[in-house]
């Protein structure tokens, strides 16, 4: 595998399920990113990670949860979602360099989610 | 705070036809500016990038220039394809540098043949 890669690429789920989505990147990188990305709306950043560390949380709902076991992996977990929420998730990734700047950030193809 | 905006699409351009999207930023110091790419059906895809004034980032026939001067990172191409048909976002990572990615509305392009 190379880049970042989702799975699974598509998710349908009733409000009442618990789903998780997940995101690896094979690009040795130390942060990591979600955004939600709804019709005809700009693209929202939700979290991000640093060193596995979070260090942003742009005020999303609970039912909403994010995990960062290591700096390769990053999983959303979905509970009590609403209809409003389907949208396309992405992940992404980048690269702290020295002296604390960040190059530009890679995404994966996404997960699309129907909630029913 | 720092901001992208971008001209109003959806664009709809014959093939072989010139193309320009519009970008300008609003920031403080030198943020570093780029160019996506999302094709139907999948995530962004970097174009290109320029990380200081006047630089020029170029790739697949795009290109973009940062100006300074005019807060702009317009983006051009000289002649389209049908395969060029898809959303592009102009970004920018601010001079503080958190790493946090600032996006424009996103552009349609449609390219008829």
């Amino acid at each position: 595998e190379t880049g970042v890669t989702q799975t699974p690429r598509h998710l349908v789920m009733g409000m009442t399920n618990k789903k998780s989505l997940k995101c690896e990147q094979h690009l040795g990188h130390n942060a990591m990113y979600w955004y939600k990305q709804s019709a005809k709306k700009p693209l929202e950043l939700m979290f991000v990670y640093n060193f596995k560390e979070q260090t942003e949380n742009n005020s999303v709902p609970s039912r909403f949860s994010p995990e960062c076991p290591n700096s390769s992996h990053l999983f959303l977990h979905l509970h009590t979602l609403q209809p409003e929420d389907s949208a396309l998730y992405l992940c992404a990734s980048s690269q702290e360099l020295a002296g604390g700047s960040y190059n530009e950030q890679f995404f994966g193809p996404g997960t699309r989610l129907t909630v029913l | 705070g720092d901001s992208v905006t971008q001209m109003e699409g959806p664009v709809t351009l014959s093939e072989e036809a010139f193309l320009t999207i519009n970008c300008t930023y609003t920031a403080t110091g030198y943020p570093s500016l780029f160019w996506y790419v999302q094709y139907p059906g999948e995530g962004l895809q970097l174009l290109l990038k320029a990380t200081k004034a006047d630089d020029k980032g170029s790739n697949k026939g795009f290109e973009a220039t940062y100006r300074k001067e005019t807060t702009s990172f317009h983006l051009e191409k000289g002649s389209v394809q049908v395969s060029d048909s898809a959303v592009y976002f102009c970004a920018l990572i601010g001079s503080s540098n958190t790493g946090k990615l600032i996006f424009g509305q996103g552009t349609t392009l449609q390219v008829k043949p």
